[in-house]
């Protein structure tokens, strides 16, 4: 298994630029994560998606950030307009079921906002 | 909110054990899980406890309490490759009945020779 795939690995951009990461979660994985790690703040859950619906997006910081997951094994996760403070790195991460499964991470997309 | 404390840095010598803590602070606790993150990289996961007691998986083993809202990670026979950032992360299940994953900031070990 090629394991969960993020795309792109680096991105820079300027502050009011729309960024669009992308993630394809382990094939059978029904639970999709998106979190954002910084240095001040650790690892944090953005939202999450069983089935590809929204269950939890109470960790979206504000209304700039949006994420879809159309199927099973693509997922986006938008932040429109961009600022500095949105730079961190965010994975993604898949798992089977919540209740037992462990998380499986992408290798994540390290964000640059000028 | 969720509380969870774990130290921010430890340094340990090449062949000797270290045991990073965490404890934490939680309604709806639903298990505890230690990852691994080499710098740069993602986390990957290293144990999961749910029930009291210690698991054993070679040179990492993984203790919890839920009494106290403590757990421990020990790193036997320690090696270069082991200096990384260990993560504690509490599984809660919330007023809906899903499970969210809320991670301490992290441990960071440095292995000396």
């Amino acid at each position: 298994d090629a394991g969960v795939i993020q795309s792109p690995r680096h991105e820079v951009t300027e502050m009011g630029q729309e960024v669009t990461l992308r993630c394809k979660p382990i094939s059978g994985h029904d639970y999709l994560f998106w979190y954002r790690q910084t240095m001040m703040r650790g690892l944090e859950l953005l939202i999450y998606f069983n089935n590809n619906v929204p269950i939890d997006d109470s960790g979206m910081p504000e209304d700039r950030f949006s994420a879809k997951m159309p199927n099973a094994s693509f997922s986006t996760l938008k932040i429109q307009p961009s600022e500095p403070r949105d730079s961190a790195v965010y994975f993604c991460a898949s798992s089977r079921r919540t209740s037992v499964d462990t998380q499986y991470f992408g290798p994540g997309t390290r964000l640059t906002v000028l | 909110g969720q509380n969870i404390d774990q130290p921010t840095e430890m340094t340990a010598t090449e062949g000797a054990i270290v045991q990073i803590n965490c404890t934490y602070q939680t309604s709806g606790f639903n298990g505890l899980f230690w990852y691994q993150q080499h710098a740069g990289e993602a986390p990957t996961f290293l144990s999961y406890n749910v029930l009291d007691g210690l698991e054993e998986k070679g040179r990492f083993s993984s203790f919890l309490s839920r009494s106290k809202g403590y757990s421990y990670l020990l790193l036997k026979e320690l090696q270069m490759k082991d200096s990384a950032s260990y993560l504690c992360a509490v599984r809660v299940i919330n007023q809906t009945g899903a499970n969210n994953l809320f991670f301490g900031t992290g441990t960071r070990l440095t292995v000396i020779p």
